[in-house]
């Protein structure tokens, strides 16, 4: 079975430029959360979505925004390139639907971002 | 404002040997734990939980263990092998949805042989 797949693996972008990050669920899940990590950082959550509405959503400026399709892929925008944008962005998908239960969720190998 | 915190960033360890990964966390809010191993050009893959009604939790060579009243967690591996040999990290929930999580920075494991 294909896990969660991310495209492209690494992309190289300019300060002030807009990029598009793109994921793709396991089959069946719903749900699809964005992370950002930093170098020497932990992941950390950027937006969660489910069933393409914005489920959650952290503390990230509006330069970041994203989307779910119908058939669940999902797509990060980053407007504005900064140079502290620079990060490894995972992707995780998961059920998102299992109320009151472990819901696990699995990551991609991630896109490699560079801003110069 | 770091809610899980992971103090140290490497840890090496002799193949066969315990290794201990250590996490501490500020809200005691907090209903569960996860920690997640992550491979060079791999995703962070999820390895074990605990909620926060447990001290204890285990699956095969991995324990984690849960001290409420110091706001700690402890992941135990025995026997370490070299293909444990990854960066680990401590989670915990952020809320809202169970796809926001929030990581500690990680800590590097060594296992040499």
């Amino acid at each position: 079975d294909a896990g969660v797949t991310q495209s492209p693996t690494h992309l190289i972008k300019t300060r002030g430029q807009q990029v598009t990050l793109r994921c793709s669920p396991i089959s069946g899940h719903k749900s699809v959360s964005w992370y950002q990590q930093v170098l020497g950082q932990g992941p950390q959550f950027i937006f969660q979505y489910y069933e393409k509405e914005e489920r959650g959503r952290g503390n990230f400026p509006d330069r970041f925004s994203a989307r779910q399709f119908p058939n669940y892929s999902s797509e990060l925008n980053v407007n504005a390139l900064l140079l502290g944008d620079s990060a490894l962005y995972l992707c995780a998908s998961s059920w998102g639907n299992l109320a009151g239960a472990f819901d696990e969720q699995y990551f991609g190998p991630g896109t490699r971002l560079t801003v110069t | 404002d770091q809610q899980v915190k992971q103090n140290s960033p490497s840890l090496s360890v002799q193949e066969g040997r315990i290794s201990i990964l250590n996490c501490d966390y500020t809200n005691s809010m907090f209903d569960y734990f996860l920690w997640y191993k992550k491979y060079p050009a791999e995703g962070p893959t999820f390895l074990i939980s605990i909620s926060s009604i447990k001290d204890k939790n285990e699956d095969g060579r991995f324990t984690v263990f849960l001290n409420k009243s110091a706001k700690h967690l402890s992941l135990h591996i025995v026997p370490s092998q070299p293909g444990d040999s990854a960066v680990y990290f401590c989670a915990g929930p952020g809320g809202g949805s169970q796809g926001n999580l929030i990581f500690g920075k990680g800590t590097k494991l060594s296992v040499k042989p």
